[in-house]
């Protein structure tokens, strides 16, 4: 199956700081890309779909100054935790899809923020 | 509106016992399902997909699945698990068949596996 490589895969940072979560799509060109978080023992909440050189669609109750997506490429979609605080803390992961074909999920991020 | 209802948080097996984890759906259209695995901090594995061709779908590490329309059921079942098969697993629909929009997650079942 296709690859998703997301960077970095765990990443602990200072409270108030701002941390960048990188989805690259490896060997194929996503135009949609997925973004999930992940709390503890729980399933995947849908946070905001990604479109390739358009803004991104957030779910209900996602704050879109908070969470910034950016898919300049074909091939790259980054989330910015920005002014992250304890509770920003969980697990993020990615998924990049093309029309028609299935999702392929990235490894995660565990973000941790003191 | 869709939704995906696992019956199980927690499943636990013996080694070399069938695994049964429960499925059942609510969708307008005709979807696209899927059961996805994950391991502890590790991102999402495709098990297996049903995109409408055959009911019984079969997948990697020996999981195989069945569309049940009627019971809008689908149960993911394995004839002897195995102790690498310990981890979360993901019910998922998504909405339209053929097509692969918004991933609709189930609540996710734990399968522990015990020698």
């Amino acid at each position: 199956g296709a690859v998703v490589s997301q960077h970095p895969s765990r990443v602990i940072c200072k409270s108030g700081t701002s941390v960048k979560i990188e989805c690259r799509s490896l060997d194929f060109q996503a135009t949609t890309m997925f973004w999930y978080r992940q709390f503890p023992k729980q399933s995947l909440m849908l946070m905001a779909t990604s479109n390739e050189g358009s803004k991104a669609t957030y779910e209900q109750g996602v704050e879109k100054d908070k969470f910034l997506i950016n898919h300049a490429s074909l091939t790259l979609s980054t989330l910015t935790v920005t002014s992250a605080h304890p509770e920003d803390s969980s697990f993020y992961i990615c998924s990049a899809q093309h029309p028609n074909t299935e999702a392929f999920f990235g490894q995660g991020t565990r973000l941790t923020v003191v | 509106a869709q939704s995906v209802t696992q019956l199980d948080s927690h499943v636990s097996v013996s080694e070399g016992t069938p695994v049964l984890l429960r499925c059942n759906y609510s969708s307008s259209y005709s979807p696209s399902l899927f059961w996805y695995v994950q391991h502890p901090n590790k991102g999402l594995q495709l098990l297996l997909k049903y995109t409408s061709a055959a009911t019984l779908v079969k997948g990697i590490n020996g999981f195989e699945a069945e569309f049940k329309k009627s019971e809008t059921s689908f149960h993911l079942t394995k004839p002897s698990a195995h102790m690498s098969d310990a981890a979360e697993y993901f019910c998922v629909v998504s909405p339209f068949s053929g097509g692969y929009n918004k991933l609709i997650f189930g609540a996710g079942t734990r399968l522990a596996v015990h020698p």
